[in-house]
């Protein structure tokens, strides 16, 4: 089964406002990441966030994490037409060694539509 | 270089016949995964190569699947005698060497889409 769940499948928003999407996880991890993915082909790193860490920003997006709820939410602020695209969270294993990112598990994404 | 190349782009084959498909990592880059991505689904791991060490293939789905990274770059992922539930895109990505404690970005290639009728 997948490690990471993202909720909601799917999200249609009016451009400008802002969009929240959340990841949940079963395993102890080493961080956890934030992708992007347009039309179905190669994804785009957007954002990691260290176990140790609670908040991160990058731009517009902010990413918190709370291991205790094993839960994530990434949250795209003043959308535009082009943030329309799938997102996907991402594991890494807790890892004593802390080898990177070997083994990514990634959940089934959400399918965000900013509408014009 | 420029990004996380694969070849073909797209593919078409027949029922039981092999592929094979390519990705060609970033330079420099020590690390290198293989997804598999079936329509609407997140991405499934399948293998992990690192500098010289054997390779992870704890996610491949049966043994009609291999890969293999030759001289630390270029990698080819073969399906032997495929089958419809092989159809998906299968994304590359690349990173760089482990630095000690620092996470490392995956870059992903634009993926091969395989079509098997």
């Amino acid at each position: 089964s997948q490690q990471g769940e993202e909720d909601p499948q799917a999200l249609s928003i009016q451009e400008g406002e802002n969009a929240t999407m959340n990841c949940s996880y079963k395993t102890s991890i080493n961080n956890l990441q934030w992708y992007r993915q347009n039309s179905g082909r190669g994804l785009v790193h957007l954002i990691l966030i260290r176990s140790n860490e609670r908040e991160k920003h990058s731009g517009r997006l902010r990413v918190t994490l709370d291991t205790s709820k094993k839960s994530s939410s990434l949250l795209i602020t003043a959308s535009r037409a082009a943030d329309t695209a799938s997102y996907f969270c991402a594991t890494a294993p807790f890892s004593i060694s802390n080898f990177g990112n070997e083994k990514l598990t990634f959940g089934t994404g959400t399918r965000l539509t900013i509408i014009p | 270089g420029a990004g996380v190349s694969q070849s073909p782009s797209n593919k078409v084959t027949e029922k039981g016949k092999d592929v094979e498909l390519r990705c060609d990592p970033i330079s420099g880059h020590t690390a290198l995964y293989w997804y598999r991505q079936s329509l609407g689904q997140g991405l499934e791991f399948l293998i992990y190569f690192q500098g010289n060490s054997a390779p992870d293939k704890s996610g491949l789905p049966s043994d009609r699947f291999s890969a293999e990274r030759t001289g630390g770059s270029v990698s080819t992922l073969t399906i032997q005698r495929t089958q419809q539930e092989d159809s998906a895109v299968y994304l590359c990505a690349s990173s760089s060497t482990w630095t000690g404690g620092a996470e490392e970005t995956q870059y992903f290639g634009p993926g091969t889409r395989l079509l098997v009728l």
